[in-house]
């Protein structure tokens, strides 16, 4: 199993709403990151989990709540997002969080959100 | 200030030509440099890496880019494009700093004409 599972692909939220998107990879890697891509722009680095802590936080809003329950596992929870937050969410791993162990970079498709 | 730069925001070219996508970059050390596609909506897949050594390396699909230091240029190249390859391509560095921080270019859309 190659590949970083993202659910749910679509999304559609309101400012009030609360909702979380998870990712899932079953490769045994020990580092799990969240890039915000907006449409025709490059991804920009959110957060890197390194053996599931939290290591870098490129100063996210507070509205964006990372969490990685265990090895396999990361959630982004978002709550009282504004539309500017609109993007794809591309979740991504790696074997291992720094050097050349982390060398390749396995993306997921990631989740198209829309906030209203 | 440190950046990565893809000076070409779209390329044309006809199927069965030769591909050139630039890549530069301003960082104070050599980082690790890296080339992904992108189809639309979709995730990034890595087409190839550099972090030492021989200059020149091959990837998938056919791709190859050459490591210039002189230049600070990441290029990637592909002796003869098909339709399928039409997508974003991005140019990528790790500033080798401990954690992998991919910092991204701003993205070549590659147009194939028939």
């Amino acid at each position: 199993d190659t590949e970083v599972t993202q659910t749910p692909k679509h999304l559609v939220m309101g400012m009030t709403n609360k909702k979380s998107l998870k990712c899932e990879q079953h490769m045994g890697h020990r580092a799990m990151y969240w890039y915000k891509q907006k449409a025709k722009k490059p991804p920009e680095l959110m957060f890197v989990y390194s053996y599931e802590k939290l290591s870098i936080n490129e100063s996210v809003p507070s509205r964006f709540s990372p969490e990685c329950p265990n090895s396999s596992l990361l959630n982004l929870h978002l709550h009282a997002l504004q539309p500017e937050d609109s993007a794809l969410y591309l979740c991504a791993s790696s074997l291992e969080p720094g050097g050349q162990g982390a060398e390749k970079l396995f993306f997921g498709s990631g989740t198209q959100l829309s906030v209203l | 200030a440190q950046s990565v730069t893809q000076p070409d925001i779209h390329i044309t070219v006809s199927e069965g030509a030769s591909l050139e996508l630039r890549c530069n970059y301003s960082y104070g050390a050599t980082p690790y440099l890296f080339w992904y596609v992108q189809s639309p909506g979709q995730g990034l897949q890595l087409l190839l890496k550099y972090f030492s050594g021989d200059t020149l390396v091959q990837g998938i699909k056919g791709f190859e880019a050459e490591f210039k230091r002189s230049q600070s240029s990441f290029n990637l190249r592909k002796p003869s494009v098909h339709w399928s390859d039409a997508a974003e391509y991005f140019c990528a560095v790790d500033p080798n700093t401990g954690f992998q921080k991919l910092v991204f270019g701003t993205g070549t859309r590659l147009l194939v004409s028939p």
